[in-house]
């Protein structure tokens, strides 16, 4: 089952832009990682922010996390076009027995434009 | 690269038919997790296995079973093969330092595209 909703579905930017993608989810998390796939290929690992952590950094990427509104967003500054991908966020469920699994939302398409 | 293996990368069949889909983990990675991903379901968890031990199953068919082996690959193997099982199946590996893999980095093989025909 999917927990996370990511928004919008699709986005089409010119390059230098930034990006924004938010993801909401259901349950209570561990982890909110977020996954970038470039068409029909494996999943690239982007950054993971633990349930105690607002804001992460990496390179171009910013993520947020606000546990109380279950949401999170990737921020991706200075676009390229070779960002262009699907982008999924994951969580992982601290209670039950799948702990350790991934569960994914339905991700957004960016398409950036040089 | 992610320095996981999956093969084969493609893989067209019939109806009824039983595949086997493989996957070598990171050198070092103890667990290892099947995902699912098709156009109407997403990306869904199939199954996890540490060390040659089955950890956590998800929503995996009756039809689909898993092991992993005393080197740590894993093979995933589909049977009874329906239209609807045509996907893409990921393998991921993580350290598993816990035996759950909870708060750790998974990471990705290529993937197997799978055409059941």
């Amino acid at each position: 089952s999917q927990q996370g909703e990511e928004d919008p579905q699709a986005l089409s930017i010119q390059e230098g832009e930034n990006a924004t993608m938010n993801c909401s989810y259901k349950t209570s998390i561990n982890n909110l990682q977020w996954y970038r796939q470039n068409s029909g290929r494996g999943l690239v690992h982007l950054i993971l922010i633990r349930s105690n952590e607002r804001e992460k950094h990496s390179g171009r990427l910013r993520v947020t996390l606000d546990t109380s509104k279950k949401s999170s967003s990737l921020l991706i500054t200075a676009s390229r076009a070779a960002d262009t991908a699907s982008y999924f966020c994951a969580t992982q469920n601290p209670y039950g027995g799948s702990q350790g699994n991934l569960i994914f939302g339905k991700g957004t398409k960016l398409s950036v434009k040089p | 690269d992610s320095g996981v293996t999956q093969t084969p990368k493609h893989l067209i069949t019939a109806t009824g038919q039983r595949v086997t889909l493989r996957c070598s983990p990171r050198s070092g990675d103890l667990s290892v997790y099947w995902y699912q991903q098709s156009l109407d379901q997403g990306l869904q968890f199939l199954i996890q296995y540490y060390n040659g031990e089955e950890r956590a199953k998800g929503n995996i068919l009756e039809r689909f079973s898993a092991q992993q082996f005393p080197d740590l690959h894993s093979e995933l193997n589909l049977s009874s093969l329906e239209l609807g099982d045509s996907a893409l199946y990921f393998c991921a590996s993580s350290v598993a330092s816990s035996g759950r893999g909870l708060g750790e980095t998974q990471y990705f093989g290529p993937g197997t595209r799978l055409l059941v025909l």
